[in-house]
């Protein structure tokens, strides 16, 4: 099973910055933290990943807590189109994916 | 922007046929997967692949399932006999890197072919 923990769902307004939490507790140091999401039948699309260190790229940022427990997608301005299934998925080879959490997207 | 491309998007077979799903992976990846989703549940692995060899694969992956690279740029799965079971979203992904020594590895995933079985 997934060895992370995510909320079932979140909802958010457009335009606004939505943080997407994740708990990996049992993560071991080498691991790094994945985030993929999955948009109405589409498949998995990557988004962001890191190992210790808070990271960006232009489609969200991940912060990562100094004990590596825990971390956080920022989407920094929800559009429609993020509305999706989000994924936090921790290890190095195959991809362990849980159910995830779905964000809703309010205009 | 490269693409993972998964032929067909649709496939419908009778029970007890043989079906084979295609896929084009991103042509300078080296490691090819396997996943599937029935509907409403979870995204699960099936099987890795890398320099013609399965490196990993999972309990749902038996002997009815089996995967080829038949020429330098398709990878497939082919169902041998299909069960009603098999009905599901199969995606086909693609990563230059793997884990372990190189610590990271991302995925990137076909749109999908969605396997309906009589």
């Amino acid at each position: 099973d997934a060895k992370t923990t995510q909320p079932n769902s979140m909802e958010s307004n457009e335009e606004e910055p939505v943080h997407l939490p994740c708990n990996h507790s049992t993560i071991s140091g080498t691991d790094y933290i994945h985030w993929y999401r999955q948009l109405p039948s589409q498949g998995p699309e990557y988004v962001i990943h890191g190992l210790t260190s808070n990271v960006n790229n232009r489609m969200a940022s991940l912060a990562i807590a100094e004990d590596r427990k825990s971390s956080t997608l920022i989407l920094h301005r929800a559009t429609l189109r993020d509305a999706a299934v989000y994924y936090c998925i921790t290890g190095y080879s195959t991809l362990t994916f849980g159910k995830g959490t779905m964000l809703l997207v309010s205009p | 922007e490269p693409e993972v491309t998964q032929t067909p998007s649709h496939q419908v077979t009778q029970m007890g046929q043989e079906v084979i799903l295609r896929c084009v992976p991103i042509s300078n990846h080296l490691y090819f997967y396997w996943y599937r989703q029935i509907l409403g549940q979870k995204v699960e692995f099936l099987v890795s692949f890398y320099n013609n060899e399965i490196s990993e694969k999972s309990e749902i992956f038996d002997d009815q399932f089996s995967v080829e690279r038949p020429d330098g740029s398709n990878f497939t799965l082919k169902i041998r006999s299909t069960k009603l079971e098999d009905s599901a979203m199969y995606f086909c992904a693609s990563s230059l890197l793997a884990g372990g020594d190189y610590g990271e590895n991302i995925q990137y995933f076909g749109a999908g072919t969605r396997l309906s079985v009589l």
